[in-house]
């Protein structure tokens, strides 16, 4: 079935230093990856996305990139600060054959800012 | 905007025994779904509706996991009887239009199972 492989798990940056997260999905349907920011015991909270007929996006300190062709995107975080540190997670959403769709999600990244 | 509701927001039971979790989306939302989230893992879809039909739910344990949107509104997702392994944060979101990319998440309710 598909799935979503993300890297790294972990991922640990000194405060002002860049972070890449890294994500890989199956589907060659899919056609939208959001980006997910978990605070610890909260809900997850979309903090970019990206669309399939675009390459990149960047809103402030946050960027992402999409290859189709290799069927990766990843997230990339400048300026890091403490208050970044949380997990993150990408998903992929897919058309099924049924027409529906659905989100694949990937199992998270926990990044820790160090100040 | 109110955002998604969910409770309890909290659930210990035993095992064998049964649980519901309830949830509102927001207003006029027309898709809602159900996640399954085991610590240190990523969401993963139980079922999801359109209005009050179900459009997937092929990752849903039929024996044991049952969800319904009687309504087109709010939604409860019950287990009987719970396991060990269905100890997780159950998450609720919700699109606003039929095929709309962007989902809303609720607080989520974690469930400990002994």
């Amino acid at each position: 079935g598909e799935n979503v492989e993300q890297h790294p798990s972990t991922l640990s940056v000194q405060e002002g230093d860049s972070a890449v997260i890294k994500c890989t999905y199956s589907d060659s349907a899919s056609n939208y990856f959001p980006w997910y920011k978990q605070e610890l015991g909260k809900r997850p909270q979309l903090i970019i996305d990206i669309r399939s007929n675009v390459g990149e996006k960047k809103d402030q300190r946050i960027a992402v990139t999409l290859n189709k062709t290799a069927k990766h995107f990843s997230l990339h975080i400048t300026e890091t600060q403490p208050e970044d540190s949380a997990v993150y997670f990408c998903a992929a959403k897919g058309t099924m054959t049924s027409g529906t769709y659905k989100y694949i999600f990937g199992t998270g990244t926990r990044l820790k800012v160090l100040a | 905007e109110a955002g998604v509701a969910q409770s309890p927001r909290y659930k210990i039971i035993e095992k064998r025994q049964s649980v519901a979790f309830w949830c509102n989306p927001i207003s006029g939302h027309a898709t809602l779904y159900w996640y399954q989230q085991i610590l240190g893992q990523g969401p993963k879809l139980l079922i999801q509706f359109q209005n009050n039909g179900v459009v997937d739910d092929s990752q849903l344990p039929k024996d044991r996991f049952s969800a319904e949107r009687l309504k087109g509104v709010d939604s409860t997702l019950k287990i009987q009887p719970a396991k060990l392994e269905d100890s997780a944060v159950y998450l609720c979101a919700s699109s606003p239009r039929p095929y709309t990319d962007t989902q809303y998440f609720g607080p989520g309710t974690r469930l400990t199972v002994l």
